[in-house]
């Protein structure tokens, strides 16, 4: 199969602070992981690429000072949301294939982010 | 330009009818893939079908079925004998072998299957 994990699964914060959300590929190592963002009832927008050992590419419009992007090993790539606001909340899922960006993507269950 | 449209927003079948979700897509490209994606409502995407342009046979697995007609740009996606737990949003994806290889994602088609 093609596990992808993510944690957490949901998680609440006050305005300021920073959060970080994991993504795992647990039974494969993947060389390119996705970050998507999905806001209600709405299509999945691409956020940032990121390819392990090396820097994410990022969409336009998309902050990469506020979105921090870490893919440090072959299967997990973090993302931080810094100084979180209310608009911020959103549900972030992550996906991952097994080779590079031509291969099928498997994604992670979700991170519901709720900031006050 | 790369595109992908399914027209319909939501749809509700009784259980056990059939029901076909449409998908079109644009591209320029000659050699892409399409995907059929399931979001149930717990949120993760589900992996359910893979296709590229050169193989337009279609498939079936189990309830479900793929037709690919690039005459007509399009794979739709048919559940037959459709039961609750199909109830979920499904997405059609195009990935793109020209530049960036980034998956354009239809904006989905929420299913209700009612008992």
């Amino acid at each position: 199969g093609a596990v992808v994990s993510q944690h957490p699964s949901r998680v609440i914060c006050k305005s300021g602070t920073s959060v970080k959300i994991e993504c795992r590929s647990l039974d494969f190592q993947a060389t390119t992981m996705f970050w998507y963002r999905q806001f209600p009832k709405q299509s999945l927008m691409l956020m940032a690429t990121s390819n392990e050992g090396s820097k994410a590419t990022y969409e336009q419009g998309v902050e990469k000072d506020k979105f921090l992007i870490n893919h440090a090993s072959l299967t997990l790539s973090t993302l931080t949301v810094t100084s979180a606001h209310p608009e911020d909340s959103s549900f972030y899922i992550c996906s991952a294939t097994r080779g590079g960006t031509q291969e099928t993507q498997y994604f992670g269950p979700g991170t519901r982010l709720l900031v006050l | 330009a790369q595109k992908v449209t399914q027209a319909q927003t939501e749809i509700s079948v009784v259980e056990k009818e059939d029901v076909t979700l449409d998908c079109v897509y644009e591209t320029r490209d000659t050699t892409y893939y399409l995907f059929w994606y399931k979001q149930p409502p717990s949120g993760e995407l589900v992996f359910l079908i893979r296709r590229n342009s050169f193989d337009e046979q279609n498939e079936i697995s189990g309830r479900y079925s793929w037709n690919f007609q690039k005459s007509t740009s399009s794979f739709n996606f048919t559940i037959t004998a459709s039961q609750v737990v199909d109830s979920a949003v499904y997405f059609c994806a195009l990935l793109s072998t020209s530049g960036t290889y980034k998956y354009i994602f239809g904006t989905g088609t929420r299913l209700k299957v009612l008992a």
